[in-house]
């Protein structure tokens, strides 16, 4: 079965709003996800380190402030997209510490 | 820092045919080596494999062989399924990095009848 879930697998949202994404550990506790973003035809890029119950990592050249990491538990980690416009439109996928384990993906699409 | 190179695809093959995707790489150190496979509308897969130079990770049929002389490790599969239509990231985890991951660009897989 899955080891790692997210949730929504996809979402529609206006611009401006704000999203949730969730990523859960079934199977593990996790101290240290790891959050990607795909856009379409292309490969995945490291957005973040998110690691319980300190402050999340972020790769060069991503707003810490637009891309909310919280990660509370040893089972969840949160993405929030705040104020998003139509560029962040995009497959975000979380990832645990494991290679071998990454979540099914969230489809966003901002109108 | 650390980067995968990918060829471009896509690249269509007939059922059957015998399938090469090729991959290097650039480190510090000795990374562990990955391919995933990324199936229409699905998340990523771990395909296989390698830790260590000469080591070769095999599954499903597919194989690869961690080379550290000419920084690659290619795919290949003897005889492709239309099954195995997909696209497929080369990708590396540095030694001490974190567990961190690095990308190819991924290439499409078609495989026709």
């Amino acid at each position: 079965g899955a080891v790692v879930s997210q949730h929504p697998s996809w979402v529609i949202c206006k611009s401006g709003t704000s999203v949730k994404i969730e990523c859960r550990s079934l199977d593990f506790q996790a101290t240290t996800m790891f959050w990607y973003r795909q856009f379409p035809k292309q490969s995945l890029m490291l957005m973040a380190t998110s690691n319980e119950g300190s402050k999340a990592t972020y790769e060069q050249g991503v707003e810490k402030d637009k891309f909310l990491i919280n990660h509370a538990s040893l089972t969840l980690s949160t993405l929030t997209v705040t104020s998003a416009h139509p560029e962040d439109s995009s497959f975000y996928i979380c990832r645990l510490r494991n290679e071998q384990f990454f979540g099914p993906g969230t489809r966003l699409t901002v109108l | 820092g650390n980067s995968v190179t990918q060829m471009e695809g896509p690249v269509t093959l007939s059922e059957e045919a015998f399938l090469t995707i090729n991959c290097t790489y650039t480190a510090t150190g000795y990374p562990s080596l990955f391919w995933y496979v990324q199936y229409p509308g699905e998340g990523l897969q771990l395909l296989l494999k390698a830790t260590k130079a000469d080591d070769k990770g095999s599954n499903k049929g597919f194989e690869a062989t961690y080379r550290k002389e000419t920084t690659s490790f290619h795919l290949e599969k003897g005889s492709v399924q239309v099954s195995d239509s997909a696209v497929y990231f080369c990708a590396l985890s540095e030694a001490g990095g974190g567990n961190k991951l690095t990308f190819g660009t991924g290439t499409q897989l078609k495989v026709e009848l």
